[in-house]
């Protein structure tokens, strides 16, 4: 079945860079779009960025300068790394497949945690 | 970037009575092609989000039919019919039209 799971450091210290993997299975990564959302604690969802399944990627500008996604396809994972981390950079990090037949996320991951603090 | 704007529902919302969750658009979230561009995800308590509707009124799988989208090009609204305990959650609207993607700032159902 479709599964996706993130796995990353719970605590990462400001100005420093997150690195998340998103490791999937049930499908192949050069068939589906996966996509990473961040929700800080208590707010709204926010989109962050893409891969494709040709290996293209997009950003959300509010995290361009900062964001980048990149992927293993031999190793089914997406990764995010994203430097210059601050405070309002906390929150939960979920990776999701984009179903392009229909134009909306199916399936998610549990989300990780991450915390930025000294 | 399109700005997505959601109601305020008055909780808490007797089980077994209905609720309506509005969601606005500061661009028409129709395509070319007839369809409206427009997502309504479920996010219980601890969990990740939960596909409920696309293309604004189709329900995805195993969505129960008390769960309706409706709406026009920059005006939604997700009914709800017969709450139950287990639709108590955050309700949030997503655009689908153009990058990047954008999400409403969420709507609580609290049920008595």
């Amino acid at each position: 079945q479709v599964q996706l799971k993130e796995s990353g450091p719970g605590l990462v210290q400001p100005s420093q860079t997150l690195s998340l993997t998103c490791t999937v299975s049930g499908f192949s990564l050069t068939s589906y779009n996966v996509h990473w959302v961040r929700q800080p604690p208590g707010k709204g969802l926010e989109w962050m960025g893409r891969m494709r399944y040709n290996g293209d990627t997009s950003y959300n500008s509010a995290l361009k300068s900062r964001l980048s996604i990149s992927r293993d396809t031999s190793k089914n994972q997406v990764f995010l790394k994203m430097n210059s981390l601050q405070t309002d950079d906390t929150g939960t990090y979920y990776c999701t497949r984009w179903y392009n037949s229909g134009y909306y996320f199916d399936y998610w991951g549990q989300g990780v945690m991450v915390t930025v603090s000294s | 970037d399109i700005v997505m704007t959601q109601g305020v529902l008055p909780n808490p919302v007797p089980s077994g009575e209905s609720a309506s969750i509005t969601c606005r658009s500061s661009k028409s979230l129709v395509y070319k092609d007839g369809k409206t561009y427009l997502n309504w995800f479920l996010q219980r308590p601890g969990q990740s989000p939960q596909l409920l509707t696309y293309w604004m009124s189709t329900r995805a799988s195993g969505v129960s039919d008390r769960f309706s989208g409706s709406g026009s090009g920059t005006y939604f609204t997700l009914k709800i019919s017969r709450v139950r305990a287990e639709d108590a959650g955050v309700y949030y609207c997503q655009q689908v039209r153009e990058y990047p993607l954008t999400f409403g700032s969420g709507t609580k159902l609290e049920i008595k």
